[in-house]
Parts: C-alpha cells; structure tokens; sequence
C-alpha cells in the first residue's frame, strides 16, 4: 500500500530565512509527486510537480522540490521565505490502478513565518 | 486554464434541511471529479469519486444516501447534503482531473458549510 508521510506538522521560520518542508513516500510502483498549497478558507492550489527528467523541480512563488528515489523522498525548499508563505502545504503522490490514477495526500504540514 | 469553480463559498442551513454545493469545470472537460471533506487543521478525506453520466464511487464509511453526488454533465459535479446535522459541519473540497491523466488534481476553492 501506499503512503505518505509528511515529517513536520507546523514549521515556523522567520521571515527572508530558508525553510525545507519534509515528505517522504512509500510505494512498490512508480508514481508522480506533488507539493500543493493552500490558503485559510480556499482550495488546494498546485505548486510543483514531478513527473519523470530532472529530479530537481521548480516550482511557483519561488518553491522547488527535489526527488530523491532512492530515499523515497520529495521535500520542498525555499532559500527566503516571505509572510505571505504561510499557509499550510501538503505532499501527494499519485499512483497507478486499474482505473486511472489515484492520489495519495500526506497530513500537511503548516507554515507560519514570523516577522 | 483549469479552473475549477465551487459555489456556494460559505452556507449556513437549519438541521434536517439539504444543502447543495456545486463544482464546475470553467474552461475543460472533467470526466472525473473529486470530492473531499477536510476537519480544522486535518488533510483532506477523498469522500467520493465522481464519474460523468454514471454512478459516484463512494469511499468505505462515506454515507451514500446522506452524500448524494450527481455528475451529470462534462463540467458539473455536485454534493447534496441531505437532512443535515451539525456533524456534517465542515469544509468541503472538490477537484478535477483534465486532458492526460498523471494524478494532478485541480481544485476548487471550497465550501464552508455550517449547519445550525
């Protein structure tokens, strides 16, 4: 079975300081990784994505991710995070089966950047 | 591209009344859609998946009768809430798939729903 495991529940950082938010998956099969966002009172909005080539990933508001299979890893960095970052972030994988794909979300992780 | 549009944003409904929360697809096709329920500070819990023009598959322990998911056309999804009770409070998320299918969900913004 597959899984997801996000190793933080709340990050606090200071403002302009870099930040590394942990995710690491477990599954038997290939799969794609995700680092989603969301804001208080909204949806999920995508920020990076790892299909398949290079392994370092770069993503939107200055995120990237780097996938590391032999560690089963996919955590996301920022080298200055601003106040505006706070919010909370999850890690998916989506895996193959029969009817598609399914997606596989980690419990998130929440970002509080201090001033 | 790949919008998805949830309205209403926030309801507030009587216990024993039904509440419908719409997901639409503004600019693709979604053959797929995805609904979610998420509790304060929890990640998101699949509730159902959607499928145009035939029946939702609902996950184990999602009340099927009390979650009524109708997909009845490329670009519209919604969840009824029916009779509810303050229990079902909680904010309610759905997503789409679109074109290739790689796992990459577009959601919609949510829906807050407070039942009295």
């Amino acid at each position: 079975a597959q899984s997801v495991t996000q190793l933080d529940s709340q990050v606090p950082v200071f403002e302009e300081a870099p930040v590394e938010l942990r995710c690491n998956y477990s599954s038997s099969v290939s799969v794609y990784l995700f680092w989603y966002v969301q804001y208080p009172n909204q949806g999920l909005q995508l920020l990076l994505k790892y299909l398949s080539g290079s392994t370092l990933v770069k993503g939107i508001n200055g995120f990237e991710a780097e996938f590391n299979k032999s560690q089963t890893s996919f955590h996301l960095r920022k080298p200055s995070v601003h106040i505006s970052d706070t919010a909370e972030y999850f890690c998916a994988v989506s895996v193959g089966w029969s009817g598609g794909f399914k997606t596989i979300f980690g419990a998130g992780t929440r970002l509080f950047v201090k001033a | 591209g790949a919008v998805v549009s949830q309205h209403p944003s926030w309801v507030i409904c009587k216990s024993g009344t039904s509440v419908k929360i719409e997901c639409r697809s503004l600019d693709f096709q979604a053959t797929t859609m995805f609904w979610y329920r998420q509790f304060p500070k929890q990640s998101l819990m699949l509730m159902a998946t959607s499928n145009e023009g035939s029946k939702a598959t609902y996950e184990q322990g999602v009340e099927k009768d009390k979650f009524l998911i109708n997909h009845a056309s490329l670009t519209l999804s919604t969840l009824t809430v029916t009779s509810a009770h303050p229990e079902d409070s909680s904010f309610y998320i759905c997503s789409a798939k679109r074109g290739v299918d790689t796992g990459e969900l577009f959601f919609g913004e949510g829906s807050r729903l407070t039942v009295l």
